[in-house]
């Protein structure tokens, strides 16, 4: 089945770090673009950061650029994203998108991971 | 950026009858478009994209309309299934790739 899995989610403090993982299955994993897309508790969902499928192309929203790293690993079908610097309204369930095969629409998503930054 | 507002906020149906959702864009799309449904505790799944596809297994009372900065989601008759949040997105120009607010449909 293809599918996307995430992982890493959890509480974390102010000021701290955390890495999101992202499993894909069942389909050709460096051939497509990934993202993240997170969905603040009871509000709608915002586009976090992007990369191609070859990890050329990385693309960040500015509410995250210079604190969120996205990177991936072809050889374990894995996607990423490095948090750091969290702050409260970081806190939010976290999907793990793939990304049209020529444009940037979401077609597959994970079911999330929730992020909880709080002292 | 471009700016997405989804209308109404909250649409009341009675299943069986029609929905029409509308989105709009701060400047020109294109067909850059695309739809989403989101049920409680569930990740979004694509219904819509190129403004008017039909993703796959989407059934066709799902269809989308329109093109630069109004666009249209009808649903042509509601099931059980369809009481959702429906948001749209714009991949037209980025980043960042932005989203409506979204648009909640109930039953009346």
């Amino acid at each position: 089945e293809v599918q996307l899995l995430e992982s890493g989610g959890g509480l974390v403090q102010p000021g701290g770090s955390l890495r999101l993982s992202c499993a894909a299955s069942e389909f050709t994993f460096s051939n497509y673009a990934m993202s993240w897309v997170r969905q603040a508790p009871g509000k709608g969902l915002e586009w976090v950061s992007a990369i191609g499928g070859s990890g050329d192309g990385t693309y960040y929203a500015d509410s995250v650029k210079g604190r969120f790293t996205i990177s991936r690993d072809n050889s374990k079908n894995t996607l990423y994203v490095q948090m750091s610097s969290l702050r409260a309204e970081d806190t939010a369930v976290y999907y793990c998108a793939k990304l049209g095969r020529t444009s940037w629409y979401f077609d597959l998503w994970g079911r999330g991971t929730l992020v909880t930054v709080s002292s | 950026e471009i700016v997405m507002t989804q209308s109404p906020a909250t649409l009341s149906v009675s299943p069986g009858e029609r929905a029409t959702l509308s989105c709009r864009a701060s400047q020109s799309a294109g067909t850059n478009l695309a739809w989403y449904k989101q049920k409680p505790g569930q990740a979004p799944r694509l219904l819509i994209y190129g403004a008017s596809t039909r993703a796959t297994g989407i059934p066709a009372r799902f269809s989308g309309s329109g093109s630069g900065t109004e666009f249209t989601l009808t649903i042509s008759s509601l099931q059980s299934e369809d009481f959702a949040v429906y948001y749209c997105q714009q991949y037209n120009y980025w980043p960042p790739l932005t989203f409506g607010g979204g648009t909640k449909v109930e039953v009346k």
